[in-house]
């Protein structure tokens, strides 16, 4: 039963440009869930999608966007890179019918921007 | 908005003894409560959790106390191993939206 999986597990980028992080669900999952942690801070919800579409999002700007495909699968696009944006980004997935279950992460992509 | 908060950034105890961490929430709304517990370079891994209704959930070793009263839980593990040292997160949600997590408590387990 394969769990929660993120690519790349690392990634290096410049000011300004412009980057896509992918998540495939666990398995029987349908609502993925992204999350920025930066060091030495919790995750910070940044939005979650189900049924294709964004269902939730957190306080952070337009230069955040995702999207979720027919097979549950998701991706988070970031525009614009700031150097704030280096953090941890996980992404998380749940069954929506289940009421009040907890989120299943993967392992993260480590995100440097210089 | 800080809505969940996690006090202690590190807790230090000997192994065979209780580790007992805290959190704090502000959001009287919060309906179902978890604690999730991180190794360094891999994602939270869920531990335990509890919904409003009730004020104690134990699961072998962990156990999680709710005082909605004074908007507090804990997390208790007894006996600690030295296997538990980890970044121990608190995380709460309101009726199934987006789940706020607390910054961590850095959990170690000496021999």
């Amino acid at each position: 039963d394969a769990g929660v999986t993120q690519s790349p597990t690392h990634l290096i980028k410049t000011r300004g440009q412009q980057v896509t992080l992918r998540c495939s669900p666990k398995s029987g999952h349908d609502t993925v869930s992204w999350y920025q942690q930066a060091l030495g801070q919790g995750p910070q919800f940044i939005f979650q999608y189900y049924e294709e579409e964004e269902r939730q999002r957190g306080n952070f700007p337009d230069r955040f966007s995702g999207h979720q495909f027919p097979n549950y699968s998701s991706e988070l696009n970031v525009n614009a890179l700031l150097l704030g944006d280096s953090a941890l980004y996980l992404c998380a997935s749940s069954l929506i019918k289940t009421y009040n279950s907890p989120l299943h992460f993967g392992n993260g992509t480590r995100l440097t921007v210089t | 908005d800080q809505q969940v908060k996690q006090n202690s950034p590190s807790l230090s105890v000997q192994e065979g003894r209780i580790s007992i961490l805290n959190c704090d929430y502000t959001n009287s709304m919060f309906d179902y409560f978890l604690w999730y517990k991180k190794y360094p370079a891999e994602g939270p891994t869920f531990l335990i959790s509890i919904s409003s209704i009730k004020d104690k959930n134990e699961d072998g070793r962990f156990t999680v106390f709710l005082n909605k009263s004074a908007k507090h839980l804990s997390l208790h593990i007894v006996p600690s191993q030295p296997g538990d040292s980890a970044v121990y997160f608190c995380a709460a949600s309101a009726f199934q939206n987006d789940m706020r997590f607390g910054a961590g408590t850095r959990l170690t387990v000496k021999p």
